[in-house]
């Protein structure tokens, strides 16, 4: 167990539709990324919260958006859903904003019909 | 933009034999450099780190050298089993300092 939680585990929904995923980073962790991973495809680079501010853009699509929380939480919406969209989400979180020694939830798998 | 490459995208040997996986870097040389095993459908576990100050890192049965001139980092695993079956990521920072990206990883399976 790596202490990041991520929820839901799997999601069903339909084109043109609205989602939104959860993370819970460890304990005592400040920064929290989010990474997409399509079938058979590397782990893509979304965005970065450090202590509730924004600190990393990827190649995350305008129609995705993300928060931290005051109380270290994220959510990554993600909007007008397309069946390309389809994937797994993972978010990590580490103490540093530098990304060393990052744990990772179990991921969201998203399937978009 | 840093490009990160994995030697191979598939690596079978032998159980007992030592896997060595290979990351290169294209341009700036990072302040550290990851590796990660990852299963099927599983997040990213992290497993090393290594520092550019450092030529060398060992875990148990895990082994990591990194050569900022040669912009390459080299990862061991000695005495392999097929437990050791996995996808294995190197990552390294986006820009100095800056969160971090992975390679596209290589798929190890260790035949018994």
């Amino acid at each position: 167990d790596s202490g990041v939680t991520q929820t839901p585990k799997h999601l069903i929904t339909a084109t043109g539709q609205r989602v939104t995923l959860r993370c819970s980073p460890r304990s005592g962790d400040l920064s929290v990324y989010w990474y997409q991973q399509s079938l058979d495809q590397g782990l893509q680079f979304l965005i970065q919260y450090y202590n509730g501010e924004e600190r990393a853009k990827g190649n995350i699509l305008e129609r995705f958006s993300a928060q931290q929380f005051p109380d270290l939480h994220s959510e990554l919406n993600l909007s007008s859903l397309e069946l390309g969209d389809s994937a797994l989400y993972f978010c990590a979180s580490s103490v540093e904003q530098k990304g060393e020694k990052a744990f990772f939830g179990q991921g969201t798998r998203l399937t978009v019909v | 933009s840093q490009k990160i490459e994995q030697n191979s995208e598939a690596l079978n040997i032998q159980e007992g034999k030592t896997a060595t996986l290979t990351c290169n870097y294209t341009n700036y040389s990072p302040a550290y450099l990851q590796w990660y095993r990852q299963d099927p459908g599983r997040g990213p576990v992290f497993l090393l780190l290594i520092r550019e100050n450092e030529k060398e890192k060992r875990k148990e049965r895990l082994k990591v050298t990194f050569d900022t001139t040669l912009k390459q980092s080299l990862f061991h695993i000695t005495a392999s089993q097929p437990a050791d079956s996995a996808t294995y990521l190197c990552a390294l920072p986006l820009s100095y300092g800056q969160n971090f990206v992975f390679g596209p990883g290589t798929r190890l399976s260790v035949l018994p």
